[in-house]
Order: C-alpha cells, then sequence, then structure tokens
C-alpha cells in the first residue's frame, strides 16, 4: 500500500508555536502532497514536492521529504487560530497509479 | 476562481434505497475522482475516471457502485442499494494533471445519511 500515515494523530499548542507534522508512506512515489480540511469541508491542496526535492517552502509551510525514510514532514510556522484542521498528506505511486492516496491525517488544534 | 461543486450538500436515505450524488468538476479538466470519508475518519479513494471510462477503483467501488459522465459538465456517482455503512461524506475531485502527478480540487463534499 502507497498509504501514508501521519503523526501524530493529534496535536495542541498554543497560537504564535510552530506545529510539525509526520507522514510515512510505503511504496516508491513521484510526488508528495499536503492537503489541509477544515471540519466538515472539502481537502484544500497547500503543497506539493517532488521525489527529487528535499525541501520546499510556501508562506508559512516547509515540507520536507526524505525519500530514503519514505517520510515527510510539514512545518506551520507562527500558528494562528486559523490554522486549526485536519491536515493529510497524500502520495502517489510511480507504477502509472491514477489517483492519490491519502493518510489518516493530524488533527491540529491551536489555542488562542 | 473555478471550483468543483456537488450536490446534495446533504442527503438522508433509507436503507436499499438509490442514491446518485452530483458533481460539476472544474470545465477544464480531464481526471475526475470520487473519495469517502467516513465521519472523522481518512480520506478513502474509491474511483478515478478519464476519457470516459473508469481508469482505476478501490475495493470499496463494488457492483452498487457505477459512475457516469451523462454530458459535457456533470459526473455522478449512484449507488444502488445504500446500506448503513455507505454513511459518509462523499468527496468529488478533479485535475488537469494525470494520476497524482498534480493538485487535486475538491469540492466541499455530499454528507450521505443512511436510515
Amino acid at each position: 500500500s502507497q498509504q501514508g500515515e501521519e503523526d501524530p494523530q493529534a496535536l495542541s499548542i498554543q497560537e504564535g508555536e510552530n506545529a510539525t507534522m509526520n507522514c510515512s508512506y510505503k511504496t516508491s512515489i513521484n510526488n508528495l502532497q499536503w492537503y489541509r480540511q477544515n471540519s466538515g469541508r472539502g481537502l484544500v491542496h497547500l503543497i506539493l514536492i517532488r521525489s527529487n526535492e528535499r525541501e520546499k517552502h510556501s508562506g508559512r509551510l516547509r515540507v520536507t521529504l526524505d525519500t530514503s525514510k519514505k517520510s515527510s514532514s510539514l512545518l506551520i510556522t507562527a500558528s494562528r487560530a486559523a490554522d486549526t484542521a485536519s491536515y493529510f498528506c497524500a502520495t502517489d505511486g510511480i507504477q502509472g497509479a491514477q489517483k492519490l492516496v491519502f493518510g489518516q491525517g493530524t488533527r491540529l488544534t491551536i489555542n488562542p | 476562481e473555478p471550483e468543483v461543486t456537488q450536490t446534495p450538500s446533504h442527503q438522508v436515505t433509507q436503507m436499499g434505497q438509490e442514491v446518485i450524488l452530483r458533481c460539476v468538476p472544474i470545465s477544464n479538466h480531464l481526471y475526475f475522482y470520487w473519495y469517502r470519508q467516513i465521519l472523522g475518519q481518512k480520506v478513502e479513494f474509491l474511483v478515478s475516471f478519464y476519457n470516459n471510462e473508469i481508469s482505476e477503483k478501490s475495493e470499496i467501488f463494488d457492483d452498487q457502485f457505477s459512475v457516469e459522465r451523462p454530458d459535457g459538465s456533470n459526473f455522478t456517482l449512484k449507488i444502488r442499494s445504500t446500506k448503513l455503512e455507505d454513511s459518509a461524506m462523499y468527496f468529488c475531485a478533479s485535475t488537469g494533471h494525470q494520476g497524482g502527478s498534480g493538485e487535486l480540487f475538491f469540492g466541499e463534499g455530499s454528507r450521505l445519511t443512511v436510515l
């Protein structure tokens, strides 16, 4: 299975702190993506990192990818209450897979 | 900004009834997907669709499920005889990129409750 597994399952921090979420996957990938889901809403794409990239930034987001360990991390710096959401990693597969496979997600709560 | 729209937002049905969930993908996208999410759990792949045919489907997508693109805009998911365990949020997604090579654009979902 290509399924990503996020860690931790839930994270609660104070506003202004940094939040780090991890994702592990099982098979080779072309790219890994992170999505955000507000409660009861659809998923929104945050960032895509390709297998030949090691780090990528987008605003307050920093994503790393270690293909040797089959893992990725998402760092949100200077967290805000509005960052409260679930965060999912998703992987494709090099074998011509026609889909993204999502992990279990990390539920992030930012306390004001 | 273009978006994926889904209807209905919430449907309640009796076990054994047929349900059709509708989606309007982004107009120039070519690849379409249905995912589902049981409350509080992971987002599960159901089916991908390209060039008017299913390109991949999961074990969940059994004979009770079907998809259709009846015209140039709509993409539907039909559940022929609903079961209690079909209760979930169903998300439609589309992309202009093959497979998982690009960003998926998701709709807001259709919540299905089977009684």
